[in-house]
């Protein structure tokens, strides 16, 4: 298994409250990405990051920042949550985007329930 | 934006029996992947397909990819009741796009 450690695993907090989930690899994966995955969504894409201090938005970006300070190290913070944030939050790593055949690899997710 | 759809949404299907996913996409890709997910778990890398007529088969699983009908299937065959889980098609444009996946239950 892809060494992908999230944390915490679940968080209850209330709305206003800034939240930070910490992704950490020991694979060095040039590319992390975080997605939420909610009921009749799938899985959709936060934030990504493809090198140190080098990130860019996916589909869902508003209310989310990212920050990659180390390569094996993925932040994403809710500076205000609301509870439209509440969701099962996914961490992945990959060596590239798109030039080879590997996929994804993810962690074990996020709980987050913002009351 | 590249548009991802899988279906059924839901699936209920007896063991022994066989049964096809079908995921389709918006926009030319050459790449599709195919996920398992557990309840509760994390999502675990089952195929990966790269060209068109590309097909990859592990058990009672088989995967197929037309790129020219942008369309991938999943056949499942003769069910058992562990593979009752989700499973989700990815592919990849500027960036992975999923579907919203495919809840499978095999009913004894």
């Amino acid at each position: 298994d892809a060494g992908i450690t999230q944390s915490p695993r679940h968080k209850v907090t209330e709305t206003g409250t800034p939240v930070t989930l910490r992704c950490h690899q020991t694979e060095n994966h040039r590319y992390m990405y975080w997605y939420r995955q909610d009921p009749g969504h799938g899985l959709r894409l936060i934030h990504y990051s493809y090198g140190v201090k080098d990130t860019d938005k996916g589909e869902v970006s508003d209310g989310y920042s990212v920050s990659r300070s180390k390569t094996e190290d993925f932040l994403l913070t809710l500076e205000s949550a609301t509870s439209s944030q509440t969701s099962v939050y996914f961490c992945a790593i990959s060596e590239t985007m798109t030039a080879n055949n590997q996929p994804q690899h993810f962690g074990d997710g996020t709980r987050l329930s913002i009351l | 934006e590249l548009k991802v759809e899988q279906n059924p949404l839901f699936l209920s299907m007896q063991e022994g029996k066989n049964y096809t996913i079908y995921c389709n996409y918006s926009t030319t890709s050459d790449r599709l992947y195919w996920y398992r997910q557990d309840p509760g778990k994390s999502l675990e890398s089952l195929f990966v397909l790269l060209s068109n007529g590309a097909v990859k088969q592990e058990g009672r699983l088989m995967a197929s990819l037309d790129t020219k009908a942008r369309l991938s299937t999943l056949h499942i065959t003769a069910a058992v009741h562990d593979l009752s889980a989700t499973y989700f098609c990815a592919v990849v444009g500027n960036q992975f796009y999923f579907g919203t996946g495919t809840s499978l239950t095999v009913i004894p």
